[in-house]
């Protein structure tokens, strides 16, 4: 059973930023969220997780609200090469895909 | 370091062939997994193994053995191919799950059953 809902896909323009939500409300209270993407059937590709608290590194932001019940990812500069499908995922231990955003970047 | 490899890239088989994908990592990580994406849809794990010797089911293992004799290694073997098997196989490698979170995806093997 999925754990998270997703919207099937979103636009965004180049050099703006990307925000993709994800809807997690019956996550347990260890379960962290990750975020992969897809680029073109190319193997899944770590971008993010977190538990509570915002997180940031060098490819995007992790904002998840404060009863953990949803999250969005954020690109803050959207290119070409980000079109791909984004996974947003709940767990702890093993990973269920569902089947993602297809998030596309156009010029 | 290379990473998750894995061989052949592209492969057909005919209803009722055996063959094994092969997965090797070199970063030392204790979990591996095995994966399967059919058009579409999300990955869907087939095995995995926290080290060594050790190998457990995951959602959709019917059709499928492992073996984990080596750090490194984690051979998916099919026996008996059957069409519903043609897929994209992913091999993964992570270090010890729960909070680590990244797990580290080969480039996958195009699988084909006439």
């Amino acid at each position: 059973d999925a754990k998270t809902t997703q919207p099937p896909s979103m636009d965004c323009a180049e050099g703006r930023a990307a925000n993709l939500p994800c809807n997690h409300s019956t996550i347990s209270g260890n379960e962290y969220v990750y975020w992969y993407r897809q680029i073109h059937s190319q193997g899944p590709q770590y971008i993010i997780h977190g538990l509570k608290n915002n997180e940031t590194n060098e490819m995007a932001s992790l904002i998840i609200t404060e009863d953990r019940k949803s999250s969005t990812l954020i690109l803050p500069h959207a290119t070409l090469r980000d079109t791909a499908v984004y996974y947003c995922i709940v767990a702890y231990g093993k990973l269920t895909f569902g089947q993602g955003t297809i998030l596309t970047v156009h010029p | 370091n290379a990473g998750v490899t894995q061989t052949p890239k592209f492969r057909i088989l005919k209803i009722g062939q055996s063959m094994t994908l092969q997965c090797t990592q070199d970063m030392n990580h204790n979990y591996m997994y095995w994966y399967r994406q059919d058009p579409g849809m999300g990955l869907k794990l087939i095995y995995y193994s926290v080290g060594a010797g050790i190998t457990d089911k995951g959602e959709v293992p019917n059709g499928y053995n492992v073996s984990r004799s080596t750090t490194e290694d984690f051979p998916l073997r099919l026996e008996l191919a059957a069409p519903s098997q043609t897929s994209v196989y992913f091999c993964a490698s992570s270090p010890p799950s729960g909070s680590s979170g990244e797990q580290f995806f080969g480039p996958g093997t195009r699988l084909t059953v006439l």
